[in-house]
């Protein structure tokens, strides 16, 4: 499988910790996105970095959200301190971005329970 | 580009009909308004496309049409089945993509 792939697909975690999510993208494509997901509700952008700067950060939710693409291959979300308001699906998506557009592809997402 | 208005936000259909799912955006500058179809966890999946230089684009029984004066596009399934039965969503694209609030789409046998 080429995909989008996300670890892990499920995590429970007590409030006050912290959890870090991995996505890889499918390996051609320049540009990751992050989004979050709530029960009936579309994808929220959070950030999105084209190879491995990150262009856009001002969507993260708030100074406990942070993400990396060290090498622009893989990249980690880290939510600090969680809070049960984090409770969500994190979603990855990867494109490659040529002349002003390309399609997103989506992984399948890491579920994220606080309790 | 964050303001996407997506209607209806559930729509029930019998088997065979057609089914339509609008939406407006506010961003002028957007070139790039795509389709998802999402299954019960899993990530959203591109069905359809349309940018900004064309009305009306068609994949057999998909359809999307852009009017970019109103800022409004629209998705058209035709001959729905049971397997149409899933959320759908647009969105509107320049650097980021911003989604609407999805459609839950029932297909009735």
């Amino acid at each position: 499988d080429t995909g989008v792939s996300q670890d892990p697909r499920h995590k429970i975690t007590k409030r006050g910790q912290n959890v870090t999510f991995r996505c890889d993208p499918i390996s051609e494509h320049n540009r990751l996105y992050w989004y979050r997901q709530t029960l009936g509700q579309g994808p929220e952008f959070l950030t999105y970095f084209q190879n491995e700067a990150q262009l856009e950060k001002s969507r993260l939710l708030s100074d406990r959200f942070s993400a990396e693409r060290p090498k622009g291959s893989f990249s980690t979300l880290e939510i600090q301190r969680t809070e049960q308001g984090d409770s969500a699906m994190y979603l990855c998506a990867s494109s490659s971005w040529v002349a002003d557009t390309g399609e997103l592809f989506f992984g399948e997402g890491s579920r994220l329970t606080v309790l | 580009g964050e303001n996407v208005e997506q209607h209806p936000s559930t729509l029930s259909v019998q088997e065979g009909d057609s089914a339509v799912i609008k939406c407006t955006y506010s961003d002028s500058a957007s070139n790039y308004f795509p389709w998802y179809k999402q299954e019960l966890g899993k990530g959203p999946q591109l069905i359809i496309d349309i940018r900004s230089n064309v009305g009306e684009k068609k994949d057999q029984r998909i359809a999307v049409t852009l009017n970019k004066t109103a800022k409004h596009f629209s998705l058209h399934i035709t001959e729905t089945q049971p397997e149409d039965s899933a959320v759908y969503f647009c969105a509107e694209a320049g650097n980021q993509f911003y989604f609407g609030t999805g459609t839950s789409l029932t297909v009735i046998p």
